[in-house]
């Protein structure tokens, strides 16, 4: 059964403290690695996609990277509209996508 | 620009009545999604479509029935609700697939079942 593990379940940060996400997947025949952004409230938001191992994707204080067994989500230099809960998401061969728990990050000023 | 629209946002049912959820996008989208979403959990999916007409079974979709007869448009009903669905029910639109990754989401609709 495919499995996707976010750790910590929550973390709080300072403002300007960066930190990573980890999320450890078993998908079959893995076919893309997704990461969401979730606001309180609201339904998740895109934020990367990554097909193979040693990829990196930026976006403003975000960076995703991938390896074989795990997916990370760098945030460098927080700030408090980083505060969110991020999303990791397996596809699998048959186009199955597999979701996380997520991870709560709440950044404080 | 309103992408994914749900609606209700809020409903209070009790055991054994029927309701639908409505989802409705304006980006073109051939396929549709619902997820459910409950605490501790990842997003489960319910039932999806890849185009108008056309519906098939999730994980889990015990308990719901859905239809498509527009391509804009994807129903969610309960026929008979229980505890077990109180949730948050996320609907989903994209146009390719799961193929890049990027499913575009409702606000979604916070069912209680007393």
């Amino acid at each position: 059964e495919d499995q996707v593990t976010q750790s910590p379940e929550a973390l709080r940060l300072q403002e300007g403290e960066s930190s990573s996400l980890n999320c450890s997947y078993t998908v079959s025949g893995l076919r893309g690695l997704f990461w969401y952004r979730q606001d309180p409230g609201k339904g998740p938001e895109f934020l990367f996609t990554l097909y193979s191992a040693g990829e990196e994707k930026e976006k403003e204080r975000l960076k995703a990277t991938l390896t074989k067994k795990e997916s990370f989500l760098h945030i460098t230099a927080p700030k408090p509209e980083d505060s969110a809960t991020y999303l990791c998401v397996g596809r699998a061969a048959g186009n199955k996508l597999t979701f996380g728990g997520g991870t709560r990050v709440l950044v404080k000023p | 620009n309103a992408g994914v629209t749900q609606t209700p946002k809020f409903r209070v049912l009790k055991t054994g009545q029927s309701m639908t959820l409505l989802c409705a996008q304006d980006m073109n989208h051939e396929y549709m999604y619902w997820y459910r979403q409950d605490p501790g959990m990842g997003l489960r999916l319910i039932h999806y479509s890849v185009g108008e007409g056309t519906t098939a079974k999730g994980e889990v979709p015990d308990g719901y029935n859905v239809s498509r007869l527009k391509k804009q448009n994807f129903l969610l009903g309960l026929e008979s609700a229980a505890p077990s669905q109180t949730s948050v029910y996320f609907c989903a639109s994209s146009y390719a697939g799961t193929l890049t990754g990027e499913l575009f989401f409702g606000e979604g609709s916070r069912l209680t079942v007393l």
